[in-house]
């Protein structure tokens, strides 16, 4: 099946600790997307790539990092310097390229809860 | 004031009714709309797409776009006890870069 998995579901970190949520995709999609969700806003978006070896910031990047050394991969790290990293994390992945370029795809999120 | 307006509800219909979900929003250069449905703890999943104005009907799923009004709905019939979720819309302008700017999302919820 095709699709886009995150690890974990549920996460929980100490204060002043940086971690690592995985997305994987096998969709063959070229850029790949890291929102944030909190109750009343929506969603975030915190970086976003559209090709290997190349990300940019998105509206919130502050206190997190990424890097896209595969295609299908793109790991997020929540670094202590982000002050208010309990949310819902939410990887997604387009084509990249043609038509339905902005159809963004969903993996089933990871709940950080830091404490 | 946001991008992207979306009443959060929460939103209560029989079953069998129709569902009317709307978003507002001010940036002109949008012309790509799409409507998402989450289920509680749970990735969003892409529902409808739709470029420029104009209406596109899937199954009981009606996405009408007025550019003129800058408004966007989603249509339900015949809603279903599944039909019970958080529906957010999105919406893109042709910057190259695939950047969506959400609604907050309407809380659905079908009443057997």
């Amino acid at each position: 099946d095709g699709g886009i998995t995150q690890s974990p579901k549920y996460l929980f970190r100490k204060e002043g600790q940086n971690v690592t949520l995985s997305c994987e995709q096998n969709l063959n999609h070229d850029a790949m997307y890291w929102y944030r969700q909190d109750p009343g806003q929506g969603l975030r978006l915190i970086y976003y790539s559209q090709i290997v070896n190349d990300f940019q910031k998105g509206d919130i990047a502050e206190g997190y990092s990424v890097s896209r050394e595969k295609k299908e991969s793109f790991p997020l790290t929540v670094t202590s310097a982000q002050k208010n990293p309990t949310a819902f994390y939410l990887c997604a992945s387009s084509a990249g390229r043609g038509g339905r370029r902005y159809e963004q795809y969903f993996g089933p999120g990871t709940r950080l809860t830091v404490t | 004031q946001k991008e992207v307006e979306q009443d959060p509800g929460p939103l209560s219909v029989p079953e069998g009714a129709i569902v009317s979900l709307n978003c507002t929003y001010s940036n002109s250069a949008f012309q790509y709309f799409m409507w998402y449905r989450q289920y509680s703890r749970k990735g969003p999943e892409l529902l409808m797409y739709t470029y420029s104005s104009g209406n596109k009907e899937d199954g009981r799923f009606t996405a009408q776009v007025d550019k003129s009004s800058k408004y966007i709905s989603l249509f339900i019939r015949d809603s279903q006890p599944s039909d019970s979720a958080t529906y957010l819309c999105a919406m893109s302008a042709n910057f190259g870069n695939e950047k969506l700017t959400f609604g907050t999302g309407t809380r659905l919820t079908i009443i057997p």
